[in-house]
């Protein structure tokens, strides 16, 4: 069966960079067609889609936020990492990695960051 | 850039049909995922490609869209169907980018 987890920090300091890693199982990301995006959800608010990257290395970012964002993957670890610089207090969210195929039909269970001094 | 517009709240009472609706320019010619959120916990498909279902997700959801609507119904309202709603597209204008609506909170009265 599918599954993802996120891991990283749980507190960043403003103006760092974030990396959080999306460690999965269950599917390659070398089988085409698949992707893994990461989404964000500030506390009470919207999910935020943030980025995607497709088993051909293909990468997508949010318009918003491509400026600050670097999506990689690792096949053989079955790993994707998200990089977020310059890290602010409105960036404090619970960050989600979810299997894609044209929708996200699998997600881990999310990572809350807090970001503060 | 695409925007999905989702009603804040929508209340209903056990037993009815809840219909949560999302609207975007011409949203009938692009395929809408609805995802269901309850707190605490990470979303969950019940709706992809306008109607289909994933595996495990009651035949009380159902999806439909056209025009500049789509709309999530859910028949025969549970308790258990107290959740937040979001409904999702890839707005392949802009280099194929995925977009979510702002999310509609379903009270079951």
């Amino acid at each position: 069966q599918i599954t993802l987890k996120e891991s990283g920090p749980t507190l960043v300091k403003p103006t760092q960079t974030l990396t959080l890693t999306c460690t999965f199982s269950g599917f390659s990301l070398s089988t085409t067609r698949v992707g893994v995006g990461w989404i964000r959800q500030p506390p009470g608010k919207a999910l935020e889609w943030l980025a995607l990257i497709y088993w051909n290395d293909d990468k997508r970012y949010s318009p918003s936020l491509k400026s600050r964002l670097t999506i990689t993957k690792d096949t053989s670890k079955n790993q994707v990492v998200l990089a977020m610089t310059n890290m602010d207090p409105v960036d404090t969210a619970t960050y989600y990695c979810a299997h894609s195929r044209d929708y996200f039909d699998y997600w881990g269970q999310g990572t809350l960051v807090t970001v503060s001094s | 850039s695409y925007v999905l517009t989702q009603p804040p709240s929508v209340s209903v009472a056990p037993g009815q049909t809840a219909r949560i609706t999302c609207g975007g320019n011409n949203i009938g010619s692009k395929s809408v995922h609805w995802y269901q959120q309850k707190p605490g916990q990470a979303p969950v498909l019940v709706v992809y490609d306008d109607s289909d279902r994933p595996s495990g997700i009651p035949e009380r959801f159902s999806g439909s869209n056209s025009g500049n609507t789509a709309t999530l119904t859910i028949s025969r309202v549970e308790a258990g169907d107290e959740a937040d709603y979001y409904c999702q597209v890839w707005d392949s204008s802009s280099d194929h980018l995925a977009v979510f609506g702002g999310g509609s909170q379903l009270t079951i009265l």
